[in-house]
């Protein structure tokens, strides 16, 4: 029972260094969705995507890229890190449309110094 | 912009009461509102998912009650036990914006044995 798996899951940068997180479903689920959730604000939405070879903005995309190459795959990438991106990442992906229940990721604890 | 807020923010009780956590949103135009579980360190897990068109939705011991009308939500939980201990969150799901989830900052409930 994989479900949605995130790597790594704790990461520690200096600011302007890069990364790329990975999410991986094994569901077969066509829509994919990046969320940052900082203390006392709820998750907030970086980008999604509602298939192969698609990507969107959401609420915060500024400073984040994303890929989807693979269905199952949805990488999300920081060009040059900057503290303001210290979060823990969240990963979700559903069946069909945002109408459908989203299921997580555990998370990626980012600290950018 | 749909706002999303949890009240109370945190809530201590000793096991077995019955509970209620509140959720207000601003927008009235929703597809759906869903209540999420956040254990420390993990994702979210869905607990209960309302349709626009429903007035509550049960699970066990959990039932969580909508009107749009208000822009109010409740997840009412009932005889509670060490292990409802978590984060709650509430998201809707706007008809606008996308269709995005937007999520409140959550209530950290412990209960207490």
């Amino acid at each position: 029972n994989a479900g949605v798996t995130q790597t790594p899951k704790f990461r520690v940068l200096k600011t302007g260094q890069s990364m790329t997180l990975l999410c991986a479903q094994d569901m077969n689920h066509e829509y994919m969705y990046w969320y940052r959730q900082d203390p006392g604000m709820g998750l907030r939405l970086i980008h999604y995507s509602v298939g192969e070879g698609t990507t969107a903005k959401g609420e915060v995309p500024d400073g984040y890229n994303v890929s989807r190459l693979k269905k199952q795959n949805f990488l999300l990438g920081l060009e040059s890190a900057a503290p303001s991106q210290t979060s823990v990442y969240f990963c979700a992906s559903s069946y069909g449309s945002f109408y459908q229940p989203q299921h997580f990721g555990d998370g990626t604890r980012l600290s950018i110094l | 912009k749909q706002e999303v807020t949890q009240i109370p923010a945190a809530l201590s009780v000793p096991e077995g009461e019955n509970l209620v956590l509140n959720c207000s949103f601003t927008d009235s135009a929703i597809y759906n509102l869903q209540w999420f579980r956040q254990d420390p360190g993990k994702g979210l897990t869905s607990l209960l998912l309302i349709q626009s068109s429903q007035r509550e939705q049960t699970s066990g011991r959990l039932n969580a009650s909508l009107d749009k009308s208000s822009g109010r939500s409740t997840l009412y939980i009932a005889a509670s036990q060490p292990g409802d201990s978590a984060t709650y969150l509430c998201a809707v799901t706007l008809l606008k914006y996308g269709n995005k989830l937007v999520f409140g900052a959550g209530t950290i409930l412990r209960v207490k044995s």
